[in-house]
């Protein structure tokens, strides 16, 4: 069974903190590897990441994937409270005929003033 | 971009009711739509992949015959809740994958959600 795990589940930091968010997959067909940033509806999209070693950037954000080691880390710079969030941590594999996304249980991100 | 509605957004229902929830996509065809489940505090769970003009596919302790899955067009897929009881109280959310994108793609556009709760 795919497995996706994050950590910490839950943290809570000073605006202008740097943090690293943590994500390990075990899974079958590994295609792409996706960080989603929820709020309080549906998650929206952050990165995708394919291929090891490759940083992803997004202004104050970034990724990167390790494939040999099953992880990856989004850190995020600079933290203001706009980024309090649950991150969430998604594998894509192929299974068959499509894929499938299989989530972590996300990191829970309080940025306080 | 891709937009994906859910409707209802909210809806509050007694025990032993069918629940039918919408999920559309605006503004592209969706040959695959995904409904996921997730409770408070936890991460979303894939339920089920839902695929135009066939019969869904359904993860596993999923039950098929308490959640149906229809997705008769290409933009919209319903999933009803058969004889609600409290604890399928959760959020259910969809995403649609564009007819266009191969079965490869990242790009799952998620809708906002639709929260049930049952009494």
């Amino acid at each position: 069974e795919d497995k996706v795990v994050q950590s910490p589940l839950s943290l809570v930091v000073h605006e202008g903190d740097t943090v690293t968010l943590n994500c390990s997959y075990e899974v079958t067909n590994f295609r792409s590897l996706l960080w989603y940033k929820q709020e309080k509806k549906a998650p929206t999209f952050l990165f995708m990441l394919t291929s090891s070693g490759i940083e992803k950037k997004s202004g104050r954000l970034s990724s990167i994937l390790d494939k040999k080691e099953l992880f990856s880390i989004l850190n995020i710079t600079a933290t203001q409270t706009g980024d309090s969030a649950v991150y969430l941590c998604a594998v894509q594999a192929f299974t068959g005929t499509a894929s499938k996304l299989t989530f972590g249980t996300g990191t829970r991100l309080q940025v306080t003033l | 971009g891709a937009v994906v509605s859910q409707h209802p957004s909210w809806v509050i229902c007694k025990s032993g009711t069918s629940v039918k929830i919408e999920c559309r996509s605006l503004d592209f065809q969706a040959t695959t739509m995904f409904w996921y489940r997730q409770f408070p505090k936890q991460s979303l769970m894939l339920m089920a992949t839902s695929n135009e003009g066939s019969k869904a596919t359904y993860e596993q302790g999923v039950e098929k015959d308490k959640f149906l899955i229809n997705h008769a067009s290409l933009t919209l897929s319903t999933l009803t809740v058969t004889s609600a009881h409290p604890e399928d109280s959760s959020f259910y959310i969809c995403s649609a994958r564009d007819r266009l994108a191969g079965g490869w793609s990242n790009e799952q556009f998620f809708g906002p959600g639709t929260r049930l709760t049952v009494l």
